[in-house]
């Protein structure tokens, strides 16, 4: 089965770090661009980070850059993206998606909550 | 970056109605812009991606079209499992970015 589950969310203090994991199965997610996506309660889509084919090259949201990195690992054929520096504003879901055509395959998402 | 603004915010229909979200980019993405459709609390879905391609197994009623900086999502015959929010996207130039969303409800 085609699918992808996000984990590693939680409740954090500013400031601190979170690794969100997201394994792929049924296909080779080092032959797609992966990507995290966020949506704060309540609000729209936001991109965050994109790596491709399972490393190759690598891109941020600028509000995140020096902050988050997003990496690969074929082995578990799983995305990672750690968190450090975490301010309250990077409270959201974060979704993985699978760049095919457009995003053809989401996760479930996993909800980080940034709080003192 | 690229601003994606979507209108209206919030559209009402009616069940069998015909609606149209528009989309406009703030410079030129080419061909490259998706429509996603997403419920509470799930995660969006793919409907149509390079401005007008449907996603295997999106019903008819979704169509895309525009071209440059102007861009369209219309519902035929809207349908009880339609009312939801919708998100356009360009994928041109880092960061992607989105629309901040329509959300269609029942009139």
């Amino acid at each position: 089965q085609v699918r992808l589950v996000e984990s590693g969310g939680g409740v954090v203090q500013p400031g601190r770090s979170l690794r969100l994991s997201c394994a792929a199965s049924g296909f080779t997610f080092s032959h797609y661009g992966m990507h995290w996506v966020r949506q704060a309660p309540g609000k729209g889509l936001e991109w965050v980070a994109v790596i491709w084919f399972g490393g190759t090259s690598e891109n941020y949201l600028d509000s995140v850059k020096g902050r988050f990195t997003i990496s690969g690992d074929d082995s578990k054929n799983t995305v990672f993206l750690q968190m450090d520096s975490l301010k309250a504003e990077d409270t959201a879901i974060y979704y993985c998606a699978r760049k095919g055509p457009g995003f053809d395959l989401w996760g479930q998402g996993t909800l980080v909550t940034v709080s003192s | 970056d690229i601003q994606m603004t979507q209108s209206p915010s919030t559209l009402s229909a009616s069940v069998g109605d015909r609606v149209a979200i528009t989309c406009r980019a703030s410079q030129s993405i080419d061909t490259w812009l998706a429509w996603y459709q997403q419920k509470p609390g799930k995660a969006p879905k793919l409907l149509i991606y390079k401005i007008s391609s449907p996603e295997s197994g999106v019903p008819s009623r979704f169509s895309g079209s525009g071209s440059g900086t102007e861009f369209t999502l219309t519902i035929n015959n809207v349908q009880p499992d339609d009312f939801a929010s919708y998100y356009c996207q360009q994928y041109n130039t880092y960061p992607w970015t989105f629309g901040q969303g329509t959300k269609v409800d029942v009139k």
